[in-house]
């Protein structure tokens, strides 16, 4: 993998559904993955930023895995609600000392009441 | 609010005016970056400050382009001879400086060259 990928592109659930998504990342090089949630009109706001292979995270109903060997990553949400309706984006930082963050396209998620 | 914020939120202009977008990051954040998200794409990175010094730029960033934060604080990003290609959100995020650090985003702000 070259480029930081996300799937699927966009996803309904009901409301109480969980639900899962992916991002895969160049594991060369690798350094620190970052989850963003994007609401329309409003700032990206930082979820998790994870470096370490099996590492683990949870704020709330969501939560993420790392498998930094493998390249990837997994972003769940449990008992979705209308208000987790967002665009979530990870992005991989490549290298100690880096900089810039390379983005995936994202996961559009509507909850639907 | 202590967010980073970006000025204007939209921006509407006609094919080769020249245009200027503003982005205050949290204070005492010593890193400021620009990046930019076209339709389908996820955000690309252009340009990276150190305080007032500029340490890493985007070929993306053609010679159109220039960034400055000239006192360490606000920055700005002025596109020259705008074309259709540059309609996008730019997007601004600083950072502490610490290892590892969340670099906090701005709400952007949306350029439409006609």
């Amino acid at each position: 993998i070259l480029n930081v990928e996300q799937s699927p592109q966009s996803l309904h659930v009901q409301e109480g559904d969980s639900t899962n998504f992916t991002c895969s990342f160049p594991s060369s090089n690798f350094y620190a993955l970052h989850w963003y949630r994007w609401e329309t009109a409003k700032s990206p706001e930082a979820l998790f930023v994870m470096t370490l292979n099996g590492d683990e995270k949870k704020k709330g109903r969501i939560s993420a895995t790392l498998n930094t060997k493998e390249g990837y990553s997994y972003l769940y949400i449990k008992g979705s609600q209308p208000e987790d309706s967002a665009t979530y984006l990870c992005a991989s930082l490549r290298g100690r000392g880096a900089n810039n963050l390379f983005f995936g396209t994202g996961t559009r998620l509507t909850v639907i009441p | 609010d202590t967010g980073v914020s970006q000025d204007p939120r939209h921006k509407i202009t006609k094919r080769g005016q020249n245009v200027t977008f503003r982005c205050d990051p949290i204070s005492e954040h010593n890193r400021l970056y620009w990046y930019r998200q076209t339709l389908g794409q996820g955000p690309e990175f252009l340009t990276y400050f150190q305080n007032e010094a500029q340490l890493e730029k985007s070929r993306l960033l053609s010679d159109r382009f220039s960034a400055e934060r000239p006192k360490g604080s606000f920055s700005t990003l002025e596109i020259q001879r705008t074309e259709q290609g540059d309609s996008a959100m730019y997007l601004c995020a600083s950072s502490s400086g610490l290892a590892l650090e969340t670099q906090y985003f701005g709400p952007g702000t949306r350029l439409l060259v006609l």
